[in-house]
């Protein structure tokens, strides 16, 4: 069974710029979650999605925004770049909203320049 | 302010000793707990978890034991490896079961 699968592994951008990460779940989960991992603030949780809604989101502000399609994958999309930006984003799935052991991705290097 | 806190930043440990990971956390409605390793520039593998109606939990090399009223979870590797060697993250499901709230991690260092 494949795991998460994200897309692109690195990237560099610029400030200003806007970039889109992409998601696969492990076949068959419908729960898709992001986090974003820096040097300071460690692990932090930005969005979950379920079926297609968002169930939850984290203290990020309005330039980080993600969607669900209907076969699971996800995007999030963070526009107007900041150097802060730059950190190891990851996407995690789970089968249900009641599953509790969640898998990872290899996770998206995104560095801003 | 955080919920989950791991307050070593970093362990070392000969290969065939014990490895003890501390997890404290603040929140009594936790009731799930999961430890993740991970490598730089990876995402990070799940280990193992526990429920709050267990106190302990073991797979293999790994046990994780739980302290509801300390509010205290620890893994325990035996016998460690070098292969062993990478942060190791505690995490908690937040109360709506939405999120994963994580500590700031635990550099584990097994030399041979």
């Amino acid at each position: 069974k494949a795991g998460v699968t994200q897309t692109p592994r690195y990237l560099i951008k610029t400030r200003g710029q806007q970039v889109t990460l992409s998601c696969s779940p492990i076949s068959g989960h419908r729960s898709v979650s992001w986090y974003q991992q820096t040097p300071g603030q460690g692990l932090q949780f930005l969005f979950e999605y379920f079926s297609e809604t968002q169930r939850n989101k984290g203290n990020f502000p309005g330039r980080f925004s993600g969607r669900q399609f209907s076969n699971s994958r996800s995007e999030m999309n963070v526009s107007t770049l900041e150097l802060g930006d730059s950190a190891l984003y990851l996407c995690a799935s789970r089968g249900d909203v009641s599953g509790n052991t969640i898998y990872f991705g290899e996770g998206s290097w995104l560095t801003v320049v | 302010d955080q919920q989950v806190k791991q307050n070593s930043p970093s362990l070392s440990v000969q290969e065939g000793r014990i490895s003890i990971l501390n997890c404290d956390y603040t929140n009594s409605m936790f009731d799930y707990f999961l430890w993740y390793k991970k490598y730089p520039a990876e995402g990070p593998t799940f280990l193992i978890s526990i429920s709050s109606i267990k106190d302990k939990n073991e797979d293999g090399r790994f046990t994780v034991f739980l302290n509801k009223s300390a509010k205290h979870l620890s893994l325990h590797i035996v016998p460690s490896q070098p292969g062993d060697s990478a942060v190791y993250f505690c995490a908690s499901i937040n109360q709506a079961g939405t999120a994963l709230i994580f500590g700031k991690g635990t550099t584990l260092s097994v030399s041979s």
